[in-house]
């Protein structure tokens, strides 16, 4: 019930296109869902997070849509970019807990 | 990276040894965390510690042991009873101040044993 389920495992976009990377959760006491960018090498680097009191939250070409009855949230990155290709991961956690859950990760490559 | 050290980024030891990894803070966060990064399988906790002389397991803790003694430390070592200790290891950090929890994530250090 902790699981968070993440897909595709592999992305490519041409630039100028979107990526979409979509994630899954079971446990319905999640309230915290941030998306986390890596580049090669490094450490991850939050993105962007969003609470189930909204179904969308944007900020400039990233934008996490909710669906709480779905138990789904989504990544868009619209007029994706070279700069973009990293791994990206989605997570879920308990506001009142202390972890975070990650789904496996996307490797998202964008094409010049 | 902010204000996350670990050293070195990258690691090497035969097999049989133990090896302790450094994760030093100065952002005084409470919560500390230990993350192992394989390909393909995300994230996984391996221990954290939410205040100082205090941890506990995460879901792969199995071969490897942890110490909060002050604050701005939370050293990981990973001993010979850990099956396949290659791996990049994450440490991060996080406010721990009720609402706020942002982790951040320290450069990693890259294990390597043969």
């Amino acid at each position: 019930q902790q699981q968070v389920k993440q897909s595709p495992q592999s992305l490519i976009v041409q630039k100028g296109g979107i990526s979409i990377i979509n994630c899954a959760y079971e446990n319905t006491a999640f309230d915290y869902f941030p998306w986390y960018q890596q580049f090669p090498g490094k450490g991850p680097a939050l993105l962007i997070a969003i609470r189930p009191d909204v179904s969308e939250k944007k900020e400039g070409r990233f934008t996490i849509s909710f669906n709480k009855s779905a138990k789904q949230f989504s990544l868009h990155i619209m007029d994706s970019q070279p700069g973009d290709s990293a791994t990206y991961f989605c997570a879920a956690g308990v506001t009142s807990g202390s972890r975070l859950t990650f789904g496996e990760g996307t490797q998202l490559t964008v094409n010049p | 990276d902010g204000g996350i050290t670990q050293s070195p980024k990258y690691l090497f030891r035969k097999e049989g040894q133990n090896v302790t990894l450094s994760c030093e803070q100065n952002l005084n966060h409470d919560a500390m965390y230990w993350y192992r990064q394989d390909p393909g399988q995300g994230l996984r906790l391996i221990y954290y510690s939410q205040i100082v002389n205090d941890f506990q397991k995460g879901d792969i803790a199995e071969g490897y042991s942890v110490s909060r003694e002050k604050k701005e430390s939370f050293p990981l070592t990973v001993t010979s009873a850990q099956k396949n200790p290659t791996a990049f290891y994450l440490c991060a950090t996080e406010p721990g101040h009720g609402l706020i929890y942002e982790q951040y994530f320290g450069p990693g250090t890259r294990l390597t044993v043969t």
